[in-house]
């Protein structure tokens, strides 16, 4: 079973417009990770937010934490074709090392 | 600074042949992970290497696997007889101590085996 799942398969959505992905959690954590994987490419990091914070921004990235439910959103405001890619949520059981990641979301984002 | 490096990109294996797949962590990281995604199960742990030592391979399919670390700059993941099943991209990603958990992985080894 999954430690962290993403919410929804995939999204679709037009250059400009705002999107969020959101992400459910199974055990105690200490921190969440959003990571973004573009075609062809590894994934990579774009947000790792403690369990002790409730938001985290990068640019036009914005992570949410809410440990008494379990959940994480990832939001992207102003998004681009480039925001193209997978988007995972990632976490480790607390004091762990295995990173296990969600199934991802697949965001398009149309011209 | 070079990010994890992984060769070969590709590789075609015949049914029943061997593979063997690269890794070049950053320099500086002790932590070694391998992975491997599929369509169907996405992002699947494998193993973990921290300061060259083998720590878990829990998720390495027993007979036909196995990872290595014989120094600090490279991992190599072996498969034996490989079987169409093993058609995946293989992902190795790095971690420095202290770093959170944070991965940093390189562009994954398409292995396809016909």
């Amino acid at each position: 079973s999954q430690l962290a799942e993403e919410n929804l398969w995939a999204l679709s959505v037009h250059e400009g417009e705002s999107v969020t992905v959101n992400c459910s959690y199974k055990t105690s954590i200490t921190a969440l990770q959003w990571y973004r994987q573009k075609s062809g490419e590894g994934p990579a990091q774009l947000i790792l937010i403690r369990s002790n914070e409730r938001e985290k921004r990068n640019g036009r990235l914005r992570a949410t934490l809410d440990t008494s439910s379990q959940s994480s959103s990832l939001s992207i405001t102003a998004t681009r074709c480039e925001d193209t890619a997978v988007y995972f949520c990632a976490t480790a059981r607390t004091g762990g090392y295995k990173v296990v990641f969600g199934s991802g979301t697949r965001l398009l984002v149309s011209p | 600074n070079a990010g994890v490096i992984q060769t070969p990109r590709h590789k075609v294996t015949g049914k029943g042949q061997e593979a063997t797949l690269w890794c070049e962590p950053i320099s500086g990281h002790s932590a070694v992970f391998w992975y491997r995604q599929t369509i169907v199960q996405g992002l699947e742990f494998l193993t973990y290497f921290r300061n060259q030592a083998p720590i878990d391979d829990s998720g390495m399919p027993k007979e036909r696997f196995s990872a290595q670390m014989p120094n600090q700059s490279h991992s190599t993941l072996k498969i034996q007889s490989t079987q169409p099943q093993d058609s995946a991209v293989y992902l190795c990603a790095s971690s420095s101590p202290g770093g959170g958990n944070t991965l940093y992985f390189g562009e994954g080894s398409r292995l396809i085996v016909v």
